[in-house]
């Protein structure tokens, strides 16, 4: 069975401080997908990266940067310098099924204090 | 490119009324729709996929006669919450697949904050 499993409820920072999302993953698919997704309080889902199995390359864009390790079936997300604009809940998810459909993480709201 | 509006935003209906929302892909043709429910403070649930011109696949415990939806275009599929009850008060997103543009990726609409009362 497939699952997403973002252990941390709820983050709290002050700004300038760098911030770590974890996500843990399960899957027996060889091919599958990683995505991270940010959902402000207007609600609206705002996406942030996608990452395929086969590609393990820690990526990097601005402030945002992501660690995947398959030998720990981790996606972790890393926020540098972080701002209160960045305050929001993030969700992990996994897709690779044949249904084209995600499985979710129980998201984590970070909370950016100025 | 890429994007799924949803209408309407916000609607506050009465008990016992219907309700649509409509999910529409403005500028690729999506052969998936999905259509997740999620309460405060909780993750998206899927309730139902949706693929143009067939019936919805519905998620184990989504009532299927109280959620109508309907794809019956490539760019249009509709949500109706028939007989709503307060319990069924709450946000109501969509997303849209493009086979065209890699096989995992979801579009999502802004989203649908439903209040019953």
């Amino acid at each position: 069975a497939q699952k997403v499993t973002q252990a941390q409820t709820e983050i709290s920072v002050v700004e300038k401080e760098d911030v770590t999302l974890d996500c843990v993953y399960e899957t027996r698919d060889t091919t599958y997908y990683l995505f991270w997704y940010k959902q402000p309080p207007s609600g609206e889902l705002v996406f942030l990266i996608r990452r395929n199995s086969f590609d393990e390359q820690n990526e990097i864009s601005g402030r945002y940067s992501w660690n995947f390790q398959k030998s720990t079936s981790s996606f972790n997300f890393t926020i540098t310098a972080s701002q209160v604009v960045d305050s929001a809940v993030y969700f992990c998810a996994l897709g690779g099924d044949s249904n084209y459909q995600l499985i979710w993480g129980a998201g984590t709201k970070l909370i950016i204090k100025p | 490119g890429a994007v799924v509006s949803q209408h309407p935003s916000r609607v506050i209906c009465k008990s016992g009324t219907s309700v649509k929302i409509e999910c529409r892909s403005l500028d690729f043709q999506a052969t998936t729709m999905f259509w997740y429910r999620q309460f405060p403070k909780q993750s998206l649930m899927l309730m139902a996929t949706s693929n143009e011109g067939s019936k919805a696949t519905y998620e184990q415990g989504v009532e299927k006669d109280k959620f109508l939806i309907n794809h019956a275009s490539l760019t249009l599929s509709t949500l109706t919450v028939t007989s709503a009850h307060p319990e069924d008060s709450s946000f109501y997103i969509c997303s849209a697949r493009d086979p065209y543009r890699g096989s995992y990726e979801q579009y999502f609409g802004p989203g649908t904050r439903l209040t019953v009362t």
